[in-house]
């Protein structure tokens, strides 16, 4: 079993939607989760990060984290076919080197 | 947010020769960098942590004397292919952890064809 597992996709959903996007995790030592958006041939770009559980919010977006499941979640509301991208969870132990676990990503596909 | 550059955004080279790529953090300091390789549709695979001033620590599998890793300062590290051979095309990306915030901020990437 890889530490984080997520669902590489596509997703596609019509403009408009609400898109939730979700890593399950099985190192309980992580405590800061992060969640990134990639577009094509580009670097990964940091759109949220939280230390704790529960909801974080930022405009459009909300990441949310449940760690007595393992198991985080980032929202897009009014999805844009913009948001069209690879959307890469990352969580790391705090302390430390603070190198992160990554992903494998999910392509999201928002259709007008 | 934090910016970080990467030079040069791609390159084609022939195989054999060796290839450099610059990891830039232009409005922050970096004591420790990072280096990944990305194949299409997969993850973020990382190949070693760069730390200013002193040697870089390589992942399991990856080859130091291959992938040379330098971190000269504290906004400047420097990824060299060896005598790169096609296997060796990929995209690589740096990353660079922001000592105020505790952040990674990543470059835009890198991609390598050795033909």
């Amino acid at each position: 079993q890889k530490e984080v597992e997520q669902d590489p996709g596509p997703l596609s959903v019509p403009e408009g939607a609400i898109v939730s996007l979700n890593c399950t995790y099985s190192n309980s030592a992580f405590q800061y989760f992060m969640w990134y958006r990639q577009y094509s041939r580009k670097g990964p770009e940091l759109l949220m990060y939280t230390y704790s559980s529960g909801n974080k919010e930022d405009g459009r977006f909300t990441a949310q984290v449940d760690k007595s499941s393992k198991y985080i979640s980032l929202f897009i509301r009014d999805s844009q076919p913009s948001d069209s991208a690879t959307y890469l969870c990352a969580m790391s132990a705090t302390g430390g080197s603070y190198i992160p676990t990554f992903g494998r990503g999910t392509s999201l596909i928002v259709h007008p | 947010g934090a910016v970080v550059s990467q030079h040069p955004s791609r390159v084609i080279c022939k195989s054999g020769t060796s290839v450099k790529i610059e990891c830039r953090s232009l409005d922050f300091q970096a004591t420790t960098m990072f280096w990944y390789r990305q194949f299409p549709k997969q993850s973020l695979m990382l190949m070693a942590t760069s730390n200013e001033g002193s040697k870089a620590t390589y992942e399991q599998g990856v080859e130091k004397d291959k992938f040379l890793i330098n971190h000269a300062s504290l906004t400047l590290s420097t990824l060299t292919v060896t005598s790169a051979h096609p296997e060796d095309s990929s995209f690589y990306i740096c990353s660079a952890r922001d000592m105020g915030t505790d952040t990674q901020y990543f470059g835009p990437g890198t991609r390598l064809t050795v033909l």
